[in-house]
């Protein structure tokens, strides 16, 4: 059964610290992605990348970075976590073929306390 | 700026009644639209999606429509059914480009 992974359900974590959300696929897709979603804004999308070592800004990148070092893992990072990251954080990835539609992991719900 | 908007934050359907999600967007350059379902503690599930070559794809209980003079597409679902009851996104994709621009969603609520 073909999926996205991501690596926590839950996480709380303090203002300040450095997070590292981990997201694994088994579909050797080659587009990745990270959106997070808030009520009334939807699902924004992060920061992308179409490639391993390659990475691209979404709308909303401010605070974050990227890390594609192997084509099946694509982690997020928060470099100081503040409390306006408190958000769901939904990995996904495509085929990269002209198959537009993504797959999405469970999520993972982040507080920064 | 919201390109894709979805102005009906929830909307309540009798079961076996019609339900009709409503999505507008801003850029005519969209050339595929996509409508995904989430429940609560989920990741989003694809459900049906059109080319902005076609003004309605059928599947199964769900239809989805596109204006483009209107910018505007539409998702029918009927019967509406008590498992339906989720959040439901629109989402476009730039021609040429892969990544989508989601809507900010209508929690849909199916009254058994």
């Amino acid at each position: 059964d073909v999926k996205v992974t991501q690596s926590s359900r839950y996480l709380v974590k303090r203002t300040g610290e450095k997070v590292f959300l981990e997201c694994v696929q088994d579909m050797d897709h080659e587009n990745m992605f990270w959106y997070r979603q808030d009520p009334g804004l939807g699902l924004r999308l992060i920061y992308f990348s179409y490639d391993v070592k390659m990475k691209e800004k979404g709308d909303i990148p401010e605070g974050y970075s990227v890390s594609r070092e192997k084509k099946e893992r694509f982690s997020l990072i928060l470099e100081s976590a503040s409390t306006n990251q408190t958000s769901m954080y939904l990995c996904a990835s495509s085929s990269g073929t002209g198959n537009e539609k993504l797959l999405f992991g469970s999520g993972t719900q982040l507080s920064v306390l | 700026d919201q390109q894709v908007k979805q102005n009906s934050p929830s909307l309540s359907v009798q079961e076996g009644r019609i339900s009709i999600l409503n999505c507008d967007y801003t850029n005519s350059m969209f050339d595929y639209f996509l409508w995904y379902k989430k429940y609560p503690a989920e990741g989003p599930t694809f459900l049906i999606s059109i080319s902005s070559i076609k003004d309605k794809n059928e599947d199964g209980r769900f239809t989805v429509f596109l204006n483009k003079s209107a910018k505007h597409l539409s998702l029918h679902i009927v019967p509406s059914q008590p498992g339906d009851s989720a959040v439901y996104f629109c989402a476009a994709r730039l021609f040429g480009n892969e990544k989508l621009t989601f809507g900010t969603g209508t929690r849909l609520t199916i009254i058994p």
